[in-house]
């Protein structure tokens, strides 16, 4: 089955700064890759995801890169803000299954701290 | 807020017991999955229903189950529970065809 590394495991910048977090998945066939801020005793919330048929995407302050040869997966933060601080989940998802099957495997996580 | 709603917001209970975990998806949304996450393990899936149906399987122990039914909300049964069980469990919905998943606030699960 498909397996997700994501690093590192925290991460701390100053406000302002960038911040990127990698992940690489094992299973050629993924095609689908979101990525997830969870904030403190909340619910994972999207922020952002993209497709194999791309090689980047932006949204404001957040893009994501793809390299579907080397299999990985970058989220980068521009100009940091104290409420960027949270744990952010990269995932992925292949396309075996097919059909209505969108069983996603998760990273295991960054923890992010944006230091005023 | 998602959508996506799950009961209750907290549970505690003892080892060997049973409990039933309940998620309603977004509305018109017909796939439902189940998530668990433990601070070792992160975020581990459990299963997916699709309209009734269960469409995919996951990490889930035997003495877990789901069910989806008509209205569409499903339901997590965790039977003969152990501390390990402990965790906060999560569900999730997506729309016919697409693959966005939206969480709920999900459930955590304190076995003593």
């Amino acid at each position: 089955g498909e397996n997700v590394e994501q690093h590192p495991s925290t991460l701390s910048v100053q406000e302002g700064d960038s911040a990127v977090i990698k992940c690489t998945y094992s299973d050629s066939a993924s095609n689908y890759f979101p990525w997830y801020k969870q904030e403190l005793g909340k619910r994972p919330q999207l922020i952002i995801d993209i497709r194999s048929n791309v090689g980047e995407k932006k949204d404001q302050r957040i893009a994501v890169t793809l390299n579907k040869t080397a299999k990985h997966f970058s989220l980068h933060i521009t100009e940091t803000q104290p409420e960027d601080s949270a744990v952010y989940f990269c995932a992925a998802r292949n396309s075996h299954s097919g059909g209505s099957n969108y069983k996603l495997t998760f990273g295991k996580g960054t923890l992010l701290t944006v230091n005023p | 807020d998602s959508g996506v709603t799950q009961t209750p917001k907290h549970l505690i209970t003892a080892t060997g017991q049973r409990v039933t975990l309940r998620c309603s998806p977004r509305s018109g949304d017909l796939s439902v999955y189940w998530y668990q996450q433990s601070l070792d393990q992160g975020l581990q899936f459990l299963i997916q229903y699709y309209n009734g149906e269960e469409r995919a399987k996951g990490n889930i122990l035997e003495r877990f189950s789901a069910q989806q039914f008509p209205d569409l909300h499903s339901e997590l049964n965790l039977s003969s529970l152990e501390l390990g069980d402990s965790a906060l469990y999560f569900c999730a919905s997506s729309e016919d065809g697409r693959e966005t998943q939206y969480f709920g606030p999900g459930t955590r699960l304190l076995v003593l």
